[in-house]
């Protein structure tokens, strides 16, 4: 029984280059989020998928992030032009569907990205 | 908008000791879920709890008991004899019913249990 996998675990990189994550979901579950967090704050939501489809996206997410989930199974997140205040560990966590009612978040170790 | 507040940042107890976590919400939806979450020292967030805007039953799992009031948009967490791997930080969140449901948390509160 495999949880929420996220790659890489830790990613450097200098100013204005562009880093991709992936998340690889629980099986089952159709729904996937992704969080932002940095020391010392609760997980900021960044936005939502119901299989393929991005049902939110928060005001956070400028347009240098972009993500997808093409088949519905694993999604990616993409920061293009990296600046150092996007430097955050970055969560996922998929959730089955429960009739409608969001259900438990499962997260992932998280991705930890520092921008020099 | 959804809100959570967790005005505690850190609480310090000594083991044994019970321990408190405030949580107060603000939502326009009737239905609501709220949540509580623990991210212990090794990182990875963990369920804890889910309840809904109707049910104000409290509820006791083990030495871990939760409050929800309506009236005062609360939804508090009780540690009974805390002990040393309790120590974690605890997030409260809120997921609106309709819309997309995406869940919002809190800034969390850093709990210590102190041996």
């Amino acid at each position: 029984d495999t949880g929420v996998s996220q790659n890489p675990r830790h990613k450097i990189t200098k100013r204005g280059q562009n880093v991709t994550f992936r998340c690889d979901p629980i099986s089952e579950h159709n729904r996937l989020y992704w969080y932002r967090q940095t020391l010392g704050q609760g997980p900021e939501f960044l936005t939502y998928f119901q299989n393929e489809a991005q049902l939110e996206k928060s005001r956070l997410l400028s347009d240098r992030f972009s993500a997808e989930r093409p088949k519905g199974s694993f999604s990616t997140l993409e920061i293009q032009r990296t600046e150092q205040g996007d430097s955050a560990m970055y969560l996922c966590a998929s959730s089955p569907t429960l009739a409608g009612a969001p259900g438990e978040l499962f997260f992932g170790e998280g991705s930890r990205l520092t921008v020099l | 908008a959804q809100k959570v507040t967790q005005a505690q940042t850190e609480i310090s107890v000594v083991e044994k000791e019970d321990v408190t976590l405030d949580c107060v919400y603000e939502t326009r939806d009737t239905t609501y879920y709220l949540f509580w979450y623990k991210q212990p020292p090794s990182g990875e967030l963990v369920f804890l709890i889910r309840r809904n805007s109707f049910d104000e039953q409290n509820e006791i799992s083990g030495r871990y008991s939760w409050n929800f009031q309506k009236s005062t948009s609360s939804f508090n967490f009780t540690i009974t004899a805390s002990q040393v791997v309790d120590s974690a930080v605890y997030f409260c969140a809120l997921s609106e019913s309709g819309g997309y449901q995406k869940v919002t948390f809190g800034t969390g509160t850093k709990l210590q249990v102190i041996p």
